[in-house]
């Protein structure tokens, strides 16, 4: 079946540090991976994605590669802003959906900290 | 402008007295859906609709009910709300293709007293 893991928050950054959130997948096809971001008080908003492996989805500093030989699509940002801080999930969509067709991790919060 | 919309974006209640959060997406999209957040819990999608007509349940679909007669709408039914079911709730919408995100509209917190 499909599911998506990531790695658990919170986190806590100063402003200028790196980040890495993980993220690692289980899919039965070949499925598109995104990073979603939610500020404070928000609905969640599409931050990158990618739709086949070794493919890199990029955003507002953000990065994510599809591995597929590692089945991940860890999120970096080399300089965190104390406006990145938000909580961040990851998913799946699943190709060859008869049902069900998006997967998403439990979300890791971000507090960046001047 | 695309977007995903729903109302009310707040509501307070009492347990037993039905409600409905309405749910509309203006970009003719196939896939819908409704998650709840909770604190620790991420988001756990409580029902789902494929087209018009075609709803199936998520991961927690107890206490809710949905209906899909019309492309745009998903309204998500609570026919008798208890205090569990308290919580930040948020509506969905995509093209169905797999490539596609999901567009997600700006969550209604209900308080079930």
């Amino acid at each position: 079946g499909n599911s998506v893991t990531q790695m658990e928050g919170p986190v806590t950054l100063s402003e200028e540090a790196f980040l890495t959130i993980n993220c690692t997948y289980t899919a039965t096809g070949y499925p598109s991976l995104f990073w979603y971001v939610q500020y404070p008080g928000e609905g969640l908003q599409l931050l990158l994605k990618a739709t086949k492996a070794d493919d890199k989805g990029s955003n507002k500093g953000f990065e994510a590669t599809y591995r597929k030989e590692t089945t991940s699509f860890h999120l970096e940002k080399g300089s965190v802003q104390v406006s990145d801080s938000a909580v961040y999930f990851c998913a799946l969509s699943d190709p060859w959906y008869t049902g069900n067709q998006f997967y998403f991790g439990t979300g890791t919060s971000l507090t960046v900290i001047p | 402008e695309a977007q995903v919309t729903q109302n009310p974006r707040y509501l307070i209640t009492v347990t037993g007295k039905k409600l409905t959060v309405t749910c509309s997406q203006n970009m003719n999209h196939e896939y819908m859906s409704w998650y709840r957040q909770d604190p620790g819990l991420g988001l756990r999608q409580i029902y789902y609709s494929m087209n018009v007509e075609v709803t199936d349940k998520g991961d927690v679909p107890e206490g809710y009910k949905v209906s899909r007669k019309e492309k745009r709408n998903f309204p998500l039914i609570l026919e008798s709300p208890s205090p569990n079911q308290t919580s930040l709730y948020f509506c969905a919408s995509s093209s169905g293709r797999s490539t596609d995100e999901q567009y997600f509209g700006p969550g209604t917190r209900l308080t079930v007293t």
